[in-house]
């Protein structure tokens, strides 16, 4: 079935680091891919998509691009801050039935 | 705009018990999912629902049940409550299934 496979956390950077948090999937087709973000205590909400290969999702300064050859869709932030502390999931839907999610990343920025 | 509401959003419960989770939505969606938030496993489907009078099981069903007579109305059961249970539970909503849900801030069910 289909899966999504995150790298482990949790991910610990200084303020104005450049971030990669690596996700790859498995599907039997033509997934849309998403990464949700969740603030302690709060529901996941949605931080961008794609829904094609080649397609670049980007919000808040985060950036993830489709890559169909390498099944990857990496989440990446040129310069984080305390603020983008939280858990960052990975999924992938290829339908209206159900996102699939991976197991999450935690990222730990200091000031 | 509320989004979705769920209470309670924590509990305790001993084993056997029952209880329900409330879930609304008040954006006309059509869709809605029930998860539950393991520590370290990402999160499981349990029911969802296209539409009203309509349900369906996800991954992780046993022990639980689900109703939809509305649109808003999404509420999820558990009959006899174990320590299996114990987790976090979200529900989410979506205009067209397809993956841009909204999440509600989770109930966190402790069973003792």
């Amino acid at each position: 079935g289909d899966s999504v496979t995150q790298m482990e956390g949790p991910v610990t950077l200084s303020e104005e680091a450049f971030l990669t948090i690596n996700c790859t999937y498995t599907a039997t087709g033509y997934p849309s891919l998403f990464w949700y973000v969740q603030y302690p205590g709060e529901g996941l909400q949605l931080l961008l998509k794609a829904t094609k290969a080649d397609d670049k999702g980007s919000n808040k300064g985060f950036e993830a691009t489709y890559r169909k050859e390498t099944t990857s869709f990496h989440l990446e932030k040129g310069s984080v801050q305390v603020s983008d502390s939280a858990v960052y999931f990975c999924a992938l839907s290829e339908g209206f039935q159900k996102l699939v999610f991976g197991t999450g990343t935690r990222l730990l920025v200091s000031p | 705009n509320a989004g979705v509401t769920q209470t309670p959003k924590f509990r305790i419960l001993k084993i056997g018990q029952s209880m329900t989770l409330q879930c609304t939505q008040d954006m006309n969606h059509n869709y809605m999912y029930w998860y539950r938030q393991d520590p370290g496993m990402g999160l499981k489907l349990i029911y969802y629902s296209v539409g009203a009078g309509i349900t369906d099981k996800g991954e992780v069903p046993n022990g639980y049940n689900v109703s939809r007579s509305t649109t808003e109305d999404f509420p999820l059961r558990l009959e006899l409550a174990a320590p299996s249970q114990t987790s976090v539970y979200f529900c989410a909503s979506s205009p067209t299934g397809g993956g841009g849900y909204t999440f509600g801030s989770g109930t966190r069910l402790t069973v003792v």
